[in-house]
């Protein structure tokens, strides 16, 4: 079974511009959620979904917005890039919504300049 | 081997050797940890999750064990190899974020042959 899968890996844009990210889920998990890692720090909650509905927010400005499809896999879009969005983005499926192994994509590279 | 009591961000062992990496957590109503390992490049890979009705859980090579009264959490691994050579993350659930992983400060472990 494939695993969880992110696209793009990479990805440069310039500041002011809008980025699209995208994350396909494993197989039979409803749960989707974004976070932001910035070099040499932990990874920061920015989104979580399950069945398609917001169940949690970080503390990000409204530039960042996400959504969920049916078939569970999601996008997460960043409007009015500023240099300090560059950071490693990376997508978490699990099965359920509430305390469940969360297993993670190998990420999307941001790069603001 | 090492054996280390507050969190350190390196750790330096031979080959073969025990380590243990220590993480301590924020929230005390958190009922869910998982240790996460992450290679340069990739994103974090799942190793072993505890829940907060157990002190002890061990998986192939590793061990996690969860001190409630301190709010501490670490983790062993055993027969340390080159290969275990990465950054490791603790992350705890913290329902006031609608199931959001919050993450500790990360240990880079070093193994040297």
């Amino acid at each position: 079974d494939a695993g969880v899968t992110q696209s793009p890996t990479h990805l440069i844009k310039t500041r002011g511009q809008q980025v699209t990210l995208r994350c396909s889920p494993i197989s039979g998990h409803k749960s989707v959620s974004w976070y932001q890692q910035v070099l040499g720090q932990g990874p920061q909650f920015i989104f979580q979904y399950y069945e398609k509905e917001e169940r949690g927010r970080g503390n990000f400005p409204d530039r960042f917005s996400a959504r969920q499809f049916p078939n569970y896999s999601s996008e997460l879009n960043v409007n009015a890039l500023l240099l300090g969005d560059s950071a490693l983005y990376l997508c978490a499926s699990s099965f359920g919504g509430t305390g469940t192994e969360a297993f993670f994509g190998q990420g999307t590279r941001l790069t603001v300049v | 081997g090492e054996s280390v009591g507050l969190h350190l961000p390196t750790l330096s062992v031979q080959e073969g050797d025990n380590s243990i990496i220590n993480c301590a957590y924020s929230n005390s109503a958190s009922d869910y940890f998982i240790w996460y390992k992450q290679e340069s490049g990739k994103g974090p890979q799942f190793i072993i999750d505890i829940r907060s009705n157990m002190d002890k859980r061990q998986g192939q090579r590793v061990t996690v064990l969860l001190n409630k009264t301190v709010k501490h959490l670490s983790l062993q691994i055993a027969a340390t190899q080159p290969g275990d050579s990465a950054v490791y993350f603790c992350a705890e659930i913290s329902n006031q974020a609608g199931t959001a992983l919050i993450f500790g400060k990360g240990t880079t472990l070093s193994v040297s042959s």
